[in-house]
């Protein structure tokens, strides 16, 4: 079976620190992965999505930036935080093979920013 | 993708059917309507999607309009853990799609012993 898998669980980071959030897909190949973004109070944000490998979209301009260095690898980073990226990031992941079929979540990572 | 519009709030007594409404009058004829719930602080889920014909799965049921402008979902014995966000989504199945989903505001359904 397929599960997916996202760490850290829960960081508190001072602006100007870097990120790196991780992501990582089991029991599927060539996935779709997606990036969310939810802030306190407001509802999900789609922040990035790569449908290959090294194939990275962007939703909305912003300080965070995406990888994919492997098929089932899904990275999320910044150089320098600021405070209006705290929030939930969730990743998600969906078969690559049909254009029908949902979106998966890992159970998401919750970034403080100080 | 085409807008849906659902209320912002709604309660449920436990035990009792919930219908949740969820307007999508601008919807094209290869969307699909997705729906999602999202309990607090863990990350969305599934609950079921559906084209024109009615859909019943173990969690739900979704009713759409004839002329697919709007639909229902319907939990049909409400309990306690029901309570989260539920979202309606409308989604392009055609080629070249990328499966992403773009959530609006939900309903957050409260659900009252």
């Amino acid at each position: 079976s397929q599960t997916i898998h996202q760490w850290p669980a829960t960081l508190v980071q001072p602006v100007g620190s870097p990120l790196s959030l991780e992501c990582t897909v089991e029991g599927t190949s060539n996935p779709n992965l997606y990036w969310y973004r939810q802030a306190a109070g407001r509802g999900l944000q789609l922040l990035f999505y790569s449908v290959g490998i090294g194939q990275i979209s962007s939703e909305v301009p912003q300080n965070l930036s995406a990888s994919r260095p492997q098929d089932r690898q899904f990275i999320l980073s910044s150089k320098k935080l600021l405070l209006s990226d705290s929030g939930f990031y969730l990743c998600a992941w969906k078969s690559g093979r049909v254009n029908t079929g949902e979106l998966f979540f890992g159970e998401g990572s919750r970034l403080t920013v100080l | 993708d085409a807008k849906t519009t659902q209320p912002p709030s709604m309660d449920c007594a436990e035990g009792r059917a919930a219908n949740l409404p969820c307007n999508h009058s601008t919807i094209s004829g290869n969307e699909y309507v997705y729906w999602y719930r999202q309990i607090h602080s863990q990350g969305p889920q599934y609950i079921i999607h559906g084209l024109k014909n009615n859909e019943t799965n173990e969690m739900a049921s979704l009713i759409i309009t004839e002329d697919r402008k709007s639909s229902t979902l319907i939990l049909p014995h409400a309990t306690l853990r029901d309570t989260a966000v539920y979202y309606c989504i409308v989604r392009f199945h055609g080629s070249g799609n990328t499966g992403k989903l773009i959530f609006g505001q939900g309903t957050t359904l409260q659900v009252k012993p």
